[in-house]
């Protein structure tokens, strides 16, 4: 069961967009659309910001934006802010052994 | 509003078994679809899911770890423990639990730091 493959960094200048892409297989992001994406600060718990692929939960700025294409989620953050600047995981449901899969979480910059 | 709490110890030595507990509150885990799950984050590193349970106390247990790990419910008192066993320096890390429905962890812990040791 490997995890989920993220790039290990991602930057982008305030007010930019940044996108941040996370790999499974048919199993896994291919096959289920229960990707979700998490933020998480230095020394903090994660945070929920993105679920069911593209869906926000309440109080997530409408600049955080999720998708899915074949076996790739991706997490869009437009006009990038100074707090955008943590560590993103994605998770996905995998049904070949029924488990929960992360990926190996991306640190974002804001230059 | 939904909270959950990890505690345990801090320091545990090698061979020994590790028991955490998951104190949470606003939400219970007999509704349908509602689970307790445990993730843990080596320093550095990434998340794992380890283990899940359900209200119909239905469980779920990461493959690589199952044979070390178990998970119970004490649904009167709102907890959830882990148990794993043989503990060894490379499990030496932040240790979450979070509240999962409709296929999402949605709520998390604040996570305690579990250091194996001699």
């Amino acid at each position: 069961q490997s995890a989920l493959t993220q790039p290990p960094s991602a930057s982008g200048s305030r007010g930019q967009s940044v996108t941040i892409s996370c790999t499974g297989t048919s199993s896994d992001i291919g096959g289920y659309d229960y990707v979700s994406w998490y933020q998480q600060h230095p020394g903090k718990a994660p945070k929920l910001m993105i679920y069911g692929v593209n869906k926000r939960p309440s109080g997530v700025p409408d600049r955080f934006s999720g998708s899915k294409s074949g076996n790739t989620a991706t997490l869009t953050v437009s006009g990038l802010q100074a707090e955008d600047e943590a560590d993103y995981h994605c998770r996905s449901y995998s049904g070949s052994d029924n488990y929960e899969i992360f990926g190996g979480g991306t640190r974002l910059t804001v230059l | 509003q939904i909270t959950l709490k990890e505690s345990g110890p801090t320091l545990v030595k090698p061979t020994q078994t590790l028991t955490l507990t998951c104190t949470f509150s606003g939400f219970s885990l007999n509704t349908g679809g509602v689970a307790v799950g445990w993730i843990r984050q080596p320093p550095g590193k990434a998340l794992e899911w380890l283990a899940l349970i359900y209200g119909d106390d239905g469980k779920r247990y990461s493959p690589p770890l199952k044979s070390r790990l178990t998970i119970t419910k004490d649904t009167s008192k709102n907890q959830v423990v882990l148990t794993m066993t043989n503990m060894d320096p490379v499990d030496t890390a932040t240790y979450y639990c979070a509240h999962k429905v409709n296929y999402v962890f949605d709520y998390w812990g604040q996570g305690t730091l579990v250091t194996v040791s001699s």
